[in-house]
């Protein structure tokens, strides 16, 4: 069965400053991998995906991200933060059956943006 | 604007009352999925279902069962509530294809359960 560690559970960062989220993923094949975002009472957005070819993606908010297969990782970044940042982020992993994706989520980062 | 709404963002039950959650979705999405979200488990995949009146069993599915009449709306349904089912609730959708075609979820603003 697929799985997703996400080792930070809180991260701080000054706003301004680079942002890398860490995400660590097990699945027995080519992986689908997402990041998605939960702003304070709020559902989760899409922030990027990873299917296939290109392994750095680009996503909504000036996040990107870089799949390697060698240390099996999915890491989300962005180069300066904006106190908007702050949230929750989800990084999840794709079983793929036959109707579609059913994710797997790691257990989140929140992030705190320091003014 | 593509669309999951769940219909109750707070409810207050108390144990072992019969509690429904709804779910509602307007982009014609074959796939919808409910999660649970607790502090520091992240989301865990309760049921999900591929077509009207089909469902399949997630990670947690234990003390839950949904109902899928329509194409639209998806249901959670707590047969008698407790205690350890206060969480919030996700609902997703997605449409229905595979490979690298397949197509992400979208998910409404959660139902915040709390059982006392």
């Amino acid at each position: 069965a697929q799985s997703v560690t996400q080792p930070d559970i809180h991260i701080t960062v000054s706003e301004g400053a680079s942002l890398e989220l860490r995400c660590n993923y097990s699945y027995g094949a080519t992986p689908y991998l997402f990041w998605y975002v939960q702003s304070p009472g709020q559902g989760l957005q899409l922030l990027l995906k990873y299917f296939s070819g290109d392994t750095l993606v680009q996503g909504i908010k000036g996040f990107e991200a870089e799949f390697k297969r060698s240390q099996s990782s999915f890491n989300l970044r962005k180069p300066s933060v904006h106190w908007s940042d702050a949230a929750e982020y989800f990084c999840a992993v794709a079983a793929i059956w036959g109707g579609g994706n059913k994710l797997t989520f790691g257990t989140g980062t929140q992030l705190k943006v320091e003014l | 604007d593509v669309k999951v709404t769940q219909s109750s963002r707070y409810l207050v039950k108390r144990t072992g009352e019969k509690v429904f959650l709804e779910c509602v979705q307007d982009m014609d999405h074959e796939n919808m999925f409910w999660y649970r979200q607790d502090p520091g488990l992240g989301l865990r995949l309760i049921y999900f279902s591929y077509d009207v009146k089909m469902k399949e069993k997630g990670d947690i599915p234990e003390g839950y069962s949904v109902s899928r009449e329509k194409k639209e709306r998806f249901s959670l349904i707590l047969e008698s509530a407790s205690t350890n089912q206060t969480s919030m609730y996700l609902c997703a959708s997605s449409l229905k294809s595979q490979g690298a075609g397949a197509n992400v979820l979208t998910f409404g603003a959660g139902s915040r359960l709390t059982v006392l």
